[in-house]
Order: C-alpha cells, then sequence, then structure tokens
C-alpha cells in the first residue's frame, strides 16, 4: 500500500481480556517499529523488526506484552490480560533499511481502551 | 525508554511570525528527525538529519543537527494556521530505534 495501515483504528476491550493490534508495512520495507503513546507524550519505543525477526524488543513493558511479524511483512502486537494503564495509541512505523539516512514513516495508529 | 527533551512545551503564536523549538539529549545521535502529529493521526515526517552540524531545509521548514550532535532545533517561518500541531524531535543512536521527545505544541493565532 502506499502508506503503513494499522487495524483497528479504534478497540475498546475490558481488562483482562486479550487483544490484537495489526500492522501492515509500506511495502518493501524491511524494518518495522512499534510504538505506544499516551496523552500528552510523545511516542514511547516498544520493539523493532528487522525482517521477521525482534532485533530489539527492550522496550516491550512486560511479558503481557508480544508482537510477532511472521512473514517480514505484516506485524501483530498482541497483549495479554489487558489493564486499564494499557490504554494508550500504539502506533507503527516503517523504513526502508535500518541504519543510518533512513527515515521512519508512522501509521496513523490504534487508540486502545481498556475499561 | 529514554525521552528527548523538547522546549518549549507549547507556544502561542501570531500568524505571520517565525517559530523556533529545540530538542535535546543526553545521549549522542547519528540521526535526527523531525515529525509534526495532528490530533488522531500519526506523525508525518517533516526533516531528516544524518550528519552533525548539517542544515536542512524543506519550504518554510529549516532544521539543524547540532555538532555536539546531542540537539537539534527546528524553525518555522512565517507561520500559517496549518502550522498548528504538535512537533515532535525523534533521535536514533547506535541502536535502530528511535526516541522521541516530550513534544511542543503550536498554536497560531491569525
Amino acid at each position: 500500500g502506499a502508506g503503513v495501515s494499522q487495524t483497528p483504528s479504534n478497540k475498546v476491550t475490558e481488562k483482562g481480556k486479550y487483544v490484537e493490534l495489526r500492522c501492515d508495512p509500506i511495502s518493501g520495507h524491511t524494518a518495522l517499529y512499534w510504538y505506544r503513546q499516551s496523552l500528552g507524550q510523545g511516542p514511547e519505543f516498544l520493539i523493532y523488526f528487522q525482517g521477521t525477526g525482534a532485533a530489539d524488543d527492550s522496550g516491550l513493558p512486560n511479558d503481557r506484552f508480544f508482537a510477532v511479524r511472521p512473514e517480514g511483512s505484516v506485524s501483530t502486537l498482541k497483549i495479554q490480560r489487558t489493564e486499564r494503564g494499557d490504554s494508550a495509541v500504539y502506533l507503527c512505523a516503517s523504513s526502508l533499511l535500518p541504519g543510518a539516512a533512513t527515515e521512519a514513516f508512522f501509521g496513523q495508529g490504534t487508540r486502545l481502551t481498556v475499561v | 525508554g529514554q525521552q528527548l527533551n523538547q522546549s518549549p512545551q507549547s507556544m502561542f503564536i501570531q500568524e505571520g511570525e517565525d517559530v523556533s523549538m529545540n530538542c535535546t539529549s543526553s545521549s549522542i545521535f547519528n540521526t535526527w528527525l523531525w515529525y509534526k502529529q495532528d490530533p488522531g493521526e500519526g506523525p508525518v515526517l517533516l526533516i531528516a538529519l544524518y550528519k552533525a552540524g548539517e542544515l536542512t531545509s524543506n519550504g518554510r521548514l529549516t532544521a539543524q543537527f547540532g555538532i555536539t550532535r546531542k540537539d537539534s532545533f527546528l524553525n518555522i517561518s512565517a507561520s500559517i494556521p496549518s502550522d498548528v500541531g504538535i512537533y515532535f524531535c525523534a533521535g536514533r543512536g547506535t541502536g535502530n530505534q528511535f526516541y522521541f521527545g516530550t513534544g511542543t505544541s503550536l498554536t497560531v493565532i491569525p
């Protein structure tokens, strides 16, 4: 597609439920990033993929969060046993290559609300 | 996670005025990016900087990569109402993840 696509755009779930958030990066982009943005804050890094593998998952807050990218394109961020504190906008970005001289382009985000 | 310090936190300016905002970090970065975010949207890339001392323009926007590699600034000349939004800096070090600033909220008064 022309840009990074994220689905759903909004998700409301009950505390304790499991959710999956999907990111479809720009075609041909090998690097994919997940960020979380709370109200009034800048995006906070969660995890970065290079191809199919998670090259850096140091930003995942705890083991309830997990992400996959099985074919090196679409990625899914999975959150188990959701808590109210997980409510935020989850942003996905992709770039053509990792490393220097590359730019990351963002999707419109998924707004997750845990009630 | 690491966040960069951005200032000012918010700005209210008259249409036509110039704007300057900056971003500082305790860490050295190899890349600086500047993004604009409108409500309900993802950040949109404005300018990318790759070398210390680099000065890059994109229309009315000008950004510089500080020579210490720990700071960057963004200038907007002759502001217009559609410049309203939140501006974020982002830096990348030796890893490949980007760390974002705390944001500068810009309001342009017609």
